[in-house]
């Protein structure tokens, strides 16, 4: 199973909610990673998880907060967004052992309209 | 800032044609370079992880090139087929774990 899922696949959301973004794998991978992509701009990296630990966070805006509870999931809560965070959500899991080399494998992303 | 060059943005063949696209990264503190094939509405699915200088990868009709001394590579496409029409994307990893991902080059192929 390669499979990486995201739910919901849609959201619409006001600058005043609270919600949350959710990705599963059960690769048995280690690394977990969230991505951020504008209408035709190339995928931006925002979070990376390391055997359940942020390694890096690409200096992304406080209202945007992940969480990995356990080695198969992970969330992006977000709050108080603004409409310029309109975008496709991608999510990544890869095996979190050879770095660099390493395929990652995706999910086919939540689409958040935020109005 | 890496910067990350597809070309070209998007191109339209005629079913049987073979084409080829490019993928500029830099050329120093090179680790990877990776190739997604990314359909509508689908997630993006890898196809190729090139590490060395020279490495030439193949899957199925498929193929890549690397050239890391001077920062490219190439995917070509043999006989593109209409269920090849997808956005093919490069990324550069320079350090582990980060890609930088080029914007793509968008490929239709016409019946």
């Amino acid at each position: 199973d390669t499979e990486v899922t995201q739910t919901p696949k849609h959201l619409v959301m006001g600058m005043t909610n609270k919600k949350s973004l959710k990705c599963e794998q059960h690769m048995g991978h280690r690394a977990m990673y969230w991505y951020k992509q504008k209408a035709k701009k190339p995928p931006e990296l925002m979070f990376v998880y390391s055997y359940e630990k942020l390694s890096i966070n690409e200096s992304v805006p406080s209202r945007f907060s992940p969480e990995c509870p356990n080695s198969s999931l992970l969330n992006l809560h977000l709050h108080a967004l603004q409409p310029e965070d309109s975008a496709l959500y991608l999510c990544a899991s890869s095996q979190g052992r050879t770095g660099y080399q390493e395929t990652q494998y995706f999910g086919p992303g939540t689409r958040l309209l935020v109005l | 800032i890496l910067n990350v060059e597809q070309s070209p943005q998007s191109l339209h063949v005629q079913e049987g044609d073979s084409t080829n696209f490019t993928c500029s990264f830099p050329s120093s503190n090179f680790y990877a370079l990776h190739w997604y094939r990314w359909e509508t509405a689908k997630s993006p699915e890898a196809l190729f992880v090139m590490t060395l200088n020279g490495d030439e990868k193949k899957k199925g009709r498929i193929s890549a090139t690397l050239n890391t001394k001077e920062g490219y590579s190439y995917l070509y496409i043999k006989g593109s087929q209409p269920e090849d029409s997808a956005t093919y994307l490069c990324a550069f990893s320079g350090s582990a774990r980060q890609l930088t991902f080029g914007s793509g080059t968008q490929l239709t192929v016409l019946p």
